[in-house]
């Protein structure tokens, strides 16, 4: 059972378009990391949130965190090709552990 | 800056076998972390170890073990290779993981298959 739940799982949008995908779970957590990830690679982070109803930007790129730190989002703004990749949402906890969602694949196309 | 070093990028077991995965990682962090990734299953946590001879279970810890006699390496043994250990696997560093808030630095991983 995955602990954090992304949703879509695929995402294919036109060059300019927006975009978001979304982080949930029933469990609270300490803080909120996104990572991107390309093929063959492993995941570089992105963002981490740590307070309940933090907002954090990062050029095109806006991530929220719930403010009862179950859920978070990332939106992106007039996507371009290079964002293209899979988006990992990973939500900490007192105990060292950092766990993963499933991951949403993007596909920004020229 | 070599970061985390994970050796080998590939390699393909018979069932039964066993083997040592390598990660190393030159950043002088504390924490340090095995995950295996499979499709629509995102990263799961094998094992961790939050400092040189301290390890625990993560998630999906059975039929591996881990060690951490120096603070920069962590080997992930497989102890007898099943099928469904079939995956690619990522060691992952931090400075510490107070909160679970500490930034992993990923290897490029290793793609292992079990036939």
């Amino acid at each position: 059972t995955q602990l954090l739940e992304q949703s879509p799982q695929f995402l294919s949008i036109q060059e300019g378009e927006n975009l978001t995908v979304y982080c949930n779970s029933s469990s609270v957590f300490s803080s909120l990391q996104w990572y991107r990830q390309e093929p063959g690679e492993g995941p570089v982070l992105l963002v981490t949130v740590v307070t309940g109803g933090e907002v954090k930007k990062l050029k095109r790129l806006t991530f929220q965190f719930g403010d009862a730190r179950k859920d978070s989002s990332l939106h992106i703004t007039a996507a371009q090709p290079g964002d293209t990749g899979l988006y990992l949402c990973a939500g900490g906890t007192y105990d060292y552990k950092l766990s993963f969602g499933a991951g949403t694949t993007v596909t920004v196309r020229a | 800056n070599a970061g985390v070093t994970q050796t080998p990028k590939f390699q393909v077991l018979k069932t039964g076998q066993s083997m040592t995965l390598q990660c190393a990682q030159d950043m002088n962090h504390e924490y340090m972390s095995w995950y295996r990734q499979d499709p629509g299953m995102g990263l799961r946590l094998i094992h961790y170890s939050v400092g040189a001879g301290i390890t625990d279970q993560g998630e999906v810890p059975n039929g591996y073990n881990v060690s951490r006699s120096t603070t920069e390496d962590f080997p992930l043994r497989l102890l007898s290779a099943a099928p469904s250990q079939t995956s690619v696997y990522f060691c992952a560093s931090s400075r510490s993981q107070i909160r679970g808030s500490g930034p992993l630095h990923f290897g490029n991983g290793t793609r292992l298959t079990v036939t």
